[in-house]
C-alpha cells in the first residue's frame, strides 16, 4: 500500500521559516516525480514545488521562488521542502503527492501569523 | 500560466441521475509527446483529494466504472452515469502539460 506522511508544519510569524518532510513507502521512491500541492478554502489547490526522481530538476510557482526549497533523499525515501521568508498567504494545508497526483498524503498545515 | 475553468460551481443532483462536469483551459493542453495531461479529482469531506481519471479518460484503479472523461485539446468533461451518495464532495481538473501545473476551481456535487 502507497503512503506519504507529512509532517513539520506548525504556527510561524511572519518572516519565519519552516521545513516538511514526507516519508514514503509502499512504492519504489527513486522512480518517481514528486511534489508539494498546498490547499486553502480561498485559493483552492495550488502546485508549490515539483522534484524529478534524481532530484536534479525542480520546479516552483513563482510565488515561492527563492523562498521555498524542494528536495528529496532517496535513500530514506523522504522529501523535503525548505520553506523561509514565509508570509500570511503562504498559509494552507501543504500535500506530499507523487506523480502527477497519483497518490496523496493526508496533508500537514502550515499557519503563518502576521 | 494555463487556466482550467469548470462549470459548474455547484452541481445539485439527484440520486440515481447523470451528472456532468465541464473543464476548459486556456490553451491546449496536448504535450510534445502526444498525449494530453489533464486529470480530473475528487475531494470528499474532510478527506485528502483522490484521482479518479488522468491523461483525459484513463480510469485509476478501484475507480467505479460509472466515472468516465472525455474531450481532446482544450474542452474536457467528466461524467458520472449514475450519482450515489459516496460520490457528494468536490471534484477538481487538473493539468501537468504545463509548469505550473494547474487546478481548476472545483465543482461542488451535492445530493438534492
Amino acid at each position: 500500500e502507497v503512503q506519504l506522511v507529512e509532517s513539520g508544519g506548525g504556527l510561524v510569524q511572519a518572516g519565519g521559516s519552516l521545513r516538511l518532510s514526507c516519508a514514503a513507502s509502499g512504492f519504489t521512491f527513486s522512480s518517481y516525480w514528486v511534489s508539494w500541492i498546498r490547499q486553502t478554502p480561498e485559493k483552492g489547490l495550488e502546485w508549490v514545488a515539483h522534484i524529478n526522481q534524481d532530484g536534479g530538476e525542480q520546479y516552483y510557482v513563482d510565488s515561492v521562488k527563492g523562498r521555498f526549497t524542494i528536495s528529496r533523499d532517496n535513500a530514506k525515501k523522504s522529501l523535503y521542502l525548505q520553506m523561509n521568508s514565509l508570509r500570511a498567504e503562504d498559509t494552507a494545508l501543504y500535500y506530499c503527492v507523487r506523480d502527477g497526483g497519483r497518490d496523496w498524503g493526508q496533508g500537514t498545515l502550515v499557519a503563518v501569523s502576521s | 500560466d494555463v487556466v482550467l475553468t469548470q462549470s459548474p460551481f455547484s452541481l445539485p443532483v439527484t440520486l440515481g441521475q447523470p451528472a456532468s462536469i465541464s473543464c476548459r483551459s486556456s490553451q491546449s493542453l496536448v504535450y510534445s509527446d502526444g498525449n494530453t495531461h489533464l486529470n480530473w479529482f475528487q475531494q470528499r469531506p474532510g478527506q485528502s483529494p483522490r484521482r479518479l481519471i488522468y491523461t483525459v479518460s484513463k480510469r485509476d484503479s478501484g475507480v467505479p466504472d460509472r466515472f468516465s472523461g472525455s474531450g481532446s485539446g482544450t474542452d474536457f468533461t467528466l461524467m458520472i452515469s449514475r450519482v450515489e451518495a459516496e460520490d457528494v464532495g468536490v471534484y477538481y481538473c487538473m493539468q501537468h502539460t504545463y509548469w505550473p501545473h494547474s487546478f481548476g476551481q472545483g465543482t461542488k456535487l451535492e445530493i438534492k
